[in-house]
């Protein structure tokens, strides 16, 4: 079984529009849980850590749910600069990254 | 501020030579990791450090690639003999802390072995 399981996509929205990534994590010593996104031919880049009471960071909502070992990453008003694959990681207590395969968003104008 | 640097960004060699990736953490980061990515395989842990010290390398494929981390601010990567299947893209990412800290990633070096 995978450590995170997260659908590849793509997801094809217009701008404006709202979307959701769901990922689920294999491990439940998991610690620590961030989003990153990656730009084709790009490294990744920190989106936003997940607390387990949800947090905010402008248009993302991340939320962790750590009875069903479930994150998710939600996106208001979608530009085409969010335009990316979205990875989901959870850490465990030693910071050891469990990268998912991520999902891919196409934001079309 | 400075970020991870990588170098080189593009590595072209033939098969049986040997490679030799560079990095250079966050200044003030203790821990630093080294990643491959691959369209097949994803994201994958190679090995990682924790105040110079390798802490887990069972992500290293086998004996052709070793790692090494001889002062807070640098570590190489090196591949001997290389094979066309080590091409890929290798990441070196940094953080402050060992648990829990976000991990920040250098441009990467894409390695193309013939």
């Amino acid at each position: 079984r995978k450590e995170v399981e997260q659908d590849p996509g793509p997801f094809n929205v217009p701008e404006g529009a709202t979307v959701a990534f769901n990922c689920t994590y294999s491990n439940s010593a998991s610690q620590s849980f961030f989003w990153y996104r990656q730009d084709c031919r790009k490294e990744p880049k920190l989106l936003m850590s997940v607390y387990s009471s949800g947090n905010e960071d402008g248009r993302f909502t991340a939320q962790l749910n750590r009875a069903s070992q479930y994150i998710s990453l939600l996106i208001r008003d979608s530009k085409l600069s969010d335009s990316a694959t979205y990875l989901c990681v959870p850490g465990d207590n030693f910071n050891k990254f469990y990268f998912g395969s991520g999902t891919k968003l196409n934001v079309k104008p | 501020d400075a970020g991870v640097i990588q170098s080189p960004r593009h590595e072209v060699t033939e098969m049986g030579q040997e490679v030799t990736l560079r990095c250079k953490p966050i200044s003030g980061h203790n821990s630093l990791f080294w990643y491959r990515q691959t369209m097949m395989r994803g994201l994958e842990l190679l090995i990682y450090f924790n105040n110079n010290v390798p802490i887990d390398d069972s992500g290293m494929p086998e004996d052709r690639f070793s790692a090494k981390m001889p002062n807070a601010s640098f570590s190489t990567l090196k591949i001997q003999p290389s094979e066309p299947r080590d091409s890929a893209v290798y990441f070196c990412a940094s953080s402050l802390q060992l648990a829990g800290g976000e991990q920040y990633f250098g441009p990467g070096t894409r390695l193309t072995v013939t």
